[in-house]
């Protein structure tokens, strides 16, 4: 099966812009879920998405935000760009079936650099 | 709430020697324990994960750690380091099996020839 893709796989914004960014997860994965890695604050859950559901959220401002579409992409939106913003998102997949627990399965995520 | 606690940002070994990453966890539940690898440019890969089914995991690559309940601990060990192995590893927990992943901070692994 082919992995978690990601796309862009880097990007390059100015502070004010919004920006998409997209993730197909691993076929017949439902749940995708989307972290920010910086260094130095780590990796941070942004939020979960499962069933075009958002299941989980973390404490990220409501710039951040997200959807799924119906085949399990999906994509996540940081409007009103921060220099702070920079950081590597990550996307990951994981498939809910049968006893716990249900290890995700990561992309390579995007690099995003706000100028 | 869960987290994690690594410590030693960096850790640095001699091609062959013993590799000790450690991690301390704090769960209110019985916690599900992950260790991820991520190489430069990379995202991250599953290691290894604690299921509660023993208490010993064995996972890719000749890594395995130990869940030790009394000392909160789940510490990842090779026995002989390879050059390969350089990378950045993060210990993670999730409350339940569907709860989002709460990593530690990470520690830099260096394997010197």
């Amino acid at each position: 099966k082919a992995g978690v893709t990601q796309t862009p796989r880097y990007l390059i914004k100015t502070r004010g812009q919004q920006v998409t960014l997209s993730c197909s997860p691993i076929s017949g994965h439902r749940s995708v879920s989307w972290y920010q890695q910086t260094p130095g604050q780590g990796l941070q859950f942004l939020f979960e998405y499962f069933s075009e559901t958002q299941r989980n959220k973390g404490n990220f401002p409501g710039r951040f935000s997200g959807r799924q579409f119906s085949n399990s992409r999906s994509e996540m939106n940081v409007s009103t760009l921060e220099l702070g913003d920079s950081a590597l998102y990550l996307c990951a997949s994981r498939h809910e079936e049968g006893p716990g627990p249900y290890e995700q399965y990561f992309g390579p995520g995007t690099r995003l650099t706000v100028t | 709430a869960q987290s994690v606690t690594q410590l030693g940002s960096h850790v640095s070994v001699s091609e062959g020697a013993l590799v000790l990453l450690r991690c301390n966890y704090s769960s209110s539940v019985p916690p599900y324990l992950f260790w991820y690898v991520q190489y430069p440019n990379q995202g991250l890969q599953l290691l290894l994960k604690y299921t509660s089914a023993a208490t010993l995991v064995k996972g890719i690559n000749g890594f395995e750690a130990e869940f030790k309940k009394s000392e909160t601990s789940f510490h990842l060990t090779k026995p002989s380091a390879h050059m390969s192995d350089a990378a950045e590893y993060f210990c993670a927990v999730s409350g339940t099996g569907r709860r989002a992943l709460t990593f530690g901070s990470g520690t830099r692994l260096q394997v010197q020839p």
